[in-house]
């Protein structure tokens, strides 16, 4: 069985720019999680999306944003870009809510 | 709100046990996670609680009180590649908070 893929591994992009991030569930998981964890802190929760729904969102501003697709995978956006928007970002995936989450090995996003 | 404590680092030695211990405070409980993350990856996911006691994974155990709000995840038999950090994590209505981590180096 495929685990959860998060495409780029890598990304590179300068402040003000916009970055794009993938993610394709475990086949048969309809919740998708996105985490932001900077160099030497915890995972913050970003956003949660199920069955094509955002459902709930944490603490970040709304240039954070992202969608869930009919196939259940997902993209994260993060619009004008800052310099402590470096992190790597990890999508998880779930059967359902509360069920254990399964990670991707996450996008590193670095921004000059 | 939330709030997650556990240790920040632990040192332990090859063959050892050690106790990673966390205790939490949340309104209304759905669970108990613990998480495995090696250094740059992300994390696996080791167990899961929801009732009180001790359940038993191979070398891997986690204990769960919920009248203390506290938990523990007991590593046996440790090995170099247990070097890692160790988090729990609470369900918080739809969302899932973190604990900040404790990082285990395991030594010869």
């Amino acid at each position: 069985e495929a685990g959860v893929t998060q495409s780029p591994t890598h990304l590179i992009k300068t402040r003000g720019q916009q970055a794009t991030l993938r993610c394709s569930p475990i086949s048969g998981h309809t919740s998708v999680y996105w985490y932001q964890q900077a160099l030497g802190l915890g995972l913050q929760f970003l956003l949660w999306y199920d069955e094509g729904e955002e459902r709930n969102r944490g603490n970040f501003p709304p240039r954070f944003s992202g969608r869930q697709f009919p196939n259940y995978s997902s993209e994260l956006n993060v619009n004008a870009l800052e310099l402590e928007d470096s992190a790597l970002y990890l999508c998880a995936s779930s059967p359902g809510p509360r069920q254990p989450q399964h990670f991707g090995d996450g996008t590193r996003l670095s921004i000059l | 709100g939330q709030n997650i404590d556990q240790p920040t680092e632990m040192t332990a030695t090859e063959g050892a046990i050690v106790q990673i211990n966390c205790t939490y405070q949340t309104s209304g409980f759905n669970g108990l996670f613990w998480y495995q993350q090696h250094a740059g990856e992300a994390p696996t996911f080791l167990s899961y609680n929801v009732l009180d006691g001790l359940e038993e994974k191979g070398r891997f155990s986690s204990f769960l009180s919920r009248s203390k709000g506290y938990s523990y995840l007991l590593l046996k038999e440790l090995q170099m590649k247990d070097s890692a950090s160790y988090l729990c994590a609470v369900p918080h209505g739809n969302k899932l908070i973190f604990g900040a981590g404790t990082r285990l180096a395991v030594h010869p």
